[in-house]
């Protein structure tokens, strides 16, 4: 079967860098996406890899290895409004969308 | 400002009562697509249109319909809720269907109560 697995919740500082890891397991390949989540509110887009090595975007990084079917999001500087579940999910070779259930990022003072 | 929309924000309906669901899209995206989120979960896709291609998904419950009666507006019609179909619903929009491999923009959702 197809499979994401993210860790459940993180806890972080305030200031401090975290990374949110993503392991897939799919029939194929196709793109990776993360989405953002805060509490009862939709998605929003973080970041798309489809090639392996290392995308930035400000605050936000997402690497990418396909031979391990490994992601990550790395989020730096972590402010008190990055506290929110952050989504992965990957397109696979039959162009299906498989969402992971999300990591809860908890961030403290 | 170029956005999806979902009406309402929240719906209470009664156990067995239909509801439909709105969403409207402003982007001009060809692909509008339908998701049930429960609490702490992933996404669980209904439904997607390509244009007025309709897609329905494998295990998507009949209870579940769609109608897109042109490409800014999409409707979900659950016509006999159950307490198991109390859940966020996300309405989602892209470009092309490119096969999944396009940017999804979401609306804010509407969360769907049922006594």
């Amino acid at each position: 079967g197809q499979n994401i697995d993210q860790p459940t919740e993180m806890t972080a500082t305030e200031g401090a860098i975290v990374q949110i890891n993503c392991t897939y397991q799919t029939s194929g390949f196709n793109g990776l996406f993360w989405y953002q989540q805060h509490a009862g509110e939709a998605p929003t887009f973080l970041s798309y890899n489809v090639l392996d090595g290392l995308e930035e975007k400000g605050r936000f990084s997402s690497f990418l290895s396909r031979s391990k079917g490994y992601s990550y999001l790395l989020l730096k500087e972590l402010q008190m409004k990055d506290s929110a579940s952050y989504l992965c999910a990957v397109t696979d070779s039959n162009y299906q969308l498989i969402w992971g259930a999300g990591t809860k990022l908890i961030i403290k003072p | 400002d170029a956005m999806v929309i979902q009406n309402p924000r929240y719906q209470v309906t009664q156990f067995g009562k239909p509801v439909t669901l709105s969403c409207s899209q402003t982007l001009n995206h060809n692909v509008m697509y339908w998701y049930q989120q429960k609490s702490s979960q992933a996404p669980k896709l209904l439904f997607h249109y390509y244009d007025k291609d309709f897609n329905n998904e494998a295990d998507t419950p009949d209870n579940f319909q769609s109608r897109r009666p042109n490409t800014s507006f999409c409707f979900l019609d659950i016509r006999s809720p159950g307490l198991g179909d109390a859940a966020m619903y996300l309405c989602a929009t892209s470009r092309e269907t490119s096969g999944f491999t396009d940017t999804q923009y979401f609306g804010p959702g509407t969360r769907l109560t049922v006594l």
